[in-house]
C-alpha cells in the first residue's frame, strides 16, 4: 500500500528565502505525485502533480517539485518566500487507482 | 479549472440530529467523488468513494449507516451524518474526479461540522 511521510509539521522561512518542504513516498508501483496547498478554513488546491512524465514539475505561484526515483522522495521548493505562501501544505500519492493518500502536512510559516 | 462547490459551508446542529452535505461539480460530470474528514490541524482521512448510481465504497472503520453517501446524478452527491454526536464534528471536504484514470481530484472548500 501507498504511503506518503512529510518530515516537518511546521517549516519557517524568511520572506524572499528558499522554501523547501519534504516528501517521501512508498508505492508498490511507480506512483502519481502531488503537492496540495490548503487555507485556513478553505479546500485544497492542486499545486503541481507528477505522472511520470518529467521528473521536474512546475506547479502554480511559482512551486515545483521533483521526482527522485532513487530517493522516493518528491520534495516542494520555491526560490524566494512571499508573505502570501502562508499556508498548509500536503503531500500525496497515488497509485492510478483514482485513491489518493494524503501526507500529514506541513505548515508553512513566512517570517518578515 | 473545474470548480465545486458545497454546501452549507458551516452547519451548528444538536447532538442526535442529522444533517446533510452536498457536493456540486459545478461545470462538469463527475462519475466518481470522493468524501474526506479533516480534523483540526491533521491531514485528510479519504471515507468514502461515491459513485453515480451505485452504492458508495467505504474505507475501512468508516461506519456507512453513519455517514449515508447519495450519488444521485453526475454533479451531485452527499453525505448525511446520521445521528450526531460531538465527536462527528469536523471538516469534511469533497472532490470530484474528473475522467478516468487521470487522477484529476478538484476539491470543494469544505463545509465545517460542529455539532453540541
Amino acid at each position: 500500500a501507498q504511503s506518503v511521510t512529510q518530515l516537518g509539521s511546521h517549516v519557517s522561512v524568511s520572506e524572499g528565502a528558499l522554501v523547501l518542504l519534504r516528501c517521501n513516498y512508498s508505492s508498490s508501483v511507480p506512483p502519481y505525485l502531488f503537492w496540495y496547498v490548503q487555507y485556513p478554513n478553505q479546500g485544497l488546491q492542486l499545486l503541481l502533480k507528477y505522472t511520470s512524465a518529467a521528473t521536474l514539475v512546475k506547479g502554480i505561484n511559482g512551486f515545483e517539485a521533483e521526482f527522485k526515483k532513487s530517493e522516493t522522495s518528491f520534495h516542494l521548493t520555491k526560490p524566494s518566500a512571499h508573505m502570501s505562501d502562508a499556508a498548509e501544505y500536503f503531500c500525496a500519492v497515488s497509485e492510478g487507482d483514482d485513491k489518493i493518500i494524503f501526507g500529514k502536512g506541513t505548515r508553512l510559516h513566512i517570517l518578515p | 479549472g473545474a470548480v465545486v462547490s458545497q454546501h452549507p459551508s458551516w452547519v451548528i446542529c444538536k447532538s442526535g440530529t442529522s444533517v446533510k452535505i452536498e457536493c456540486r461539480s459545478l461545470d462538469f460530470q463527475a462519475t466518481t467523488m470522493f468524501w474526506y474528514r479533516q480534523f483540526p490541524k491533521q491531514s485528510l482521512m479519504l471515507m468514502a468513494t461515491s459513485n453515480e448510481g451505485s452504492k458508495a465504497t467505504y474505507e475501512q472503520g468508516v461506519e456507512k449507516d453513519k455517514f449515508l453517501i447519495n450519488h444521485a446524478s453526475l454533479t451531485l452527491s452527499t453525505l448525511t451524518v446520521t445521528s450526531a454526536h460531538p465527536e462527528d464534528s469536523s471538516f469534511y471536504i469533497c472532490s470530484s474526479l474528473l475522467g478516468e484514470g487521470r487522477n484529476e481530484q478538484f476539491f470543494g472548500p469544505g463545509t465545517r461540522l460542529t455539532v453540541l
